[in-house]
Order: C-alpha cells, then structure tokens, then sequence
C-alpha cells in the first residue's frame, strides 16, 4: 500500500490561509469517509485536528477545516498562528489492505 | 483525563525481539480499537498493527505481518505489540493509539525502538 501523497511544504504569512492536499486513490480517499488529518510538532507525538473528513474533535480551533473532492482530501488552516507551524499527516482507511494509510507529510511554515 | 503508557523500547539486536506495552485510563478500554503507528528517525507515520475491542480481530502492515503480534488484556487496560525478528528496518518510535472510525484521537508518548549490534 503506497502513502497517500502530500506536498513536502506548505508557507503563510500570519493571518493568511493554507491549504494542504492529500491525493489517494478510489480504494481509500475517493471512496471512504475515514480520512483524518495530524498536527505533529518535533519531538512530540502527533495530534488529531480533523477525522472523519471534516470533523473537528473538541479543542481544536475552527480554524483548522477539512474537506474532499474525488482522490482528493484537503486540509485548510485560516488565519495562521505562529504555532501552526508544523508537520501535518493525512490518513485514510484502504480498502485494497483493509489497514489505514498515512500521507507523506508536508512541513508547514509560518513566515 | 485519557492517557497512554508506553514502555518497553530500547537497543535490540537484529533478529532479537522485544515487547511494548501500552497502559490506558481515563477511558473504558474495551470500548476503542487500538492500534500501534510507528515513525521512523526523520520520517513519516506507518499504521503497524490493530487489535479490536475484545481482541477478537487483528491486522497487520504487510512490513511486520508474520513478525509482529497484537494482543491486549482488557481487565488491565493494557495493548501490546510483541515484535520478533527485528531488523534494522523496524527502528522506530513506536505509538500507542486510540482509535474511533479510523481516526486516533489519544496517542502515548511513544517508546523507542532502535534496532542494531
């Protein structure tokens, strides 16, 4: 089962947007509302900030938006913060191995 | 307030073996799957293994399937992952994890598992 594909990088200004991009196939994203994304900061484990494609789990700012269209989900941070600054992991669910599926990463920076 | 413990990591020789263990509280354990995701030094996140609610179904990476074993004592609230034949390959943190429709909601600290002679 190959990784999920990510963008190595993402930037923003403070307060500007980004939005990261989580390409699968129709056995995984395209066909399975499983996908989950992590905020993961160096040395420390990783965070849920969405699940189930859009979901916000309680704590986490409503900056922080989910969303898919075919293959594809996307993660959206509004109004960037300082500690936004990050690793961000894409999952989903794969049927071809019925086992989840990470994304390859992409390093967030807050300029 | 839920937590995740992990322990048993450490320096093992290729083709050693070793055994995590994961305490949970906070939490009716026998309510969650959980599962084990490893990261390896200065990379991404692999799914590993997962066990159901009453241990009753488990599943593998097909990087560990054969080598690794899921199991977990639901009257001590703790998940383990057995890890045999370890190769050079397998050095990673290896997490703890709550899971709910795929996504993890509560991870432990990681332990790690550095695999060399």
């Amino acid at each position: 089962q190959s990784a999920l594909t990510q963008p190595p990088s993402a930037s923003g200004s403070p307060g500007q947007s980004v939005t990261i991009s989580c390409t699968g196939t129709s056995s995984d994203v395209g066909n399975y509302n499983f996908v989950s994304w992590y905020q993961q900061h160096p040395g420390k484990a990783p965070k849920l900030m969405i699940y189930e494609v859009n979901k916000r789990p309680s704590g986490v700012p409503d900056r922080f938006s989910g969303s898919k269209s075919g293959n594809t989900a996307s993660l959206t941070v509004s109004g960037l913060q300082a500690e936004d600054e990050a690793d961000y992991y894409c999952s989903s669910y794969s049927r071809s191995n019925d086992f989840g599926v990470f994304g390859t990463g992409t390093k967030v920076t807050v300029l | 307030e839920v937590q995740l413990v992990e322990s048993g990591g450490g320096l093992v020789q290729p083709g050693g073996s070793v055994r995590l263990s994961c305490v949970a509280s906070g939490f009716t354990f026998t309510d969650y799957w959980m599962h084990w995701v490893r990261q390896a030094p200065g990379k991404g996140l692999v799914w590993v293994s997962r066990v159901k609610t009453d241990g009753s179904f488990t599943s593998y990476a097909d990087s560990v399937k054969g080598r690794f074993s899921i199991s977990r004592d639901n009257a001590k609230n703790t998940v383990y992952l057995e890890m045999n034949s370890l190769r050079a390959e397998d050095t990673a943190v290896y997490y703890c994890v709550r899971v709910t429709s795929w996504g993890g909601d509560y991870w432990g600290q990681g332990t790690l598992v550095s695999v060399s002679s």
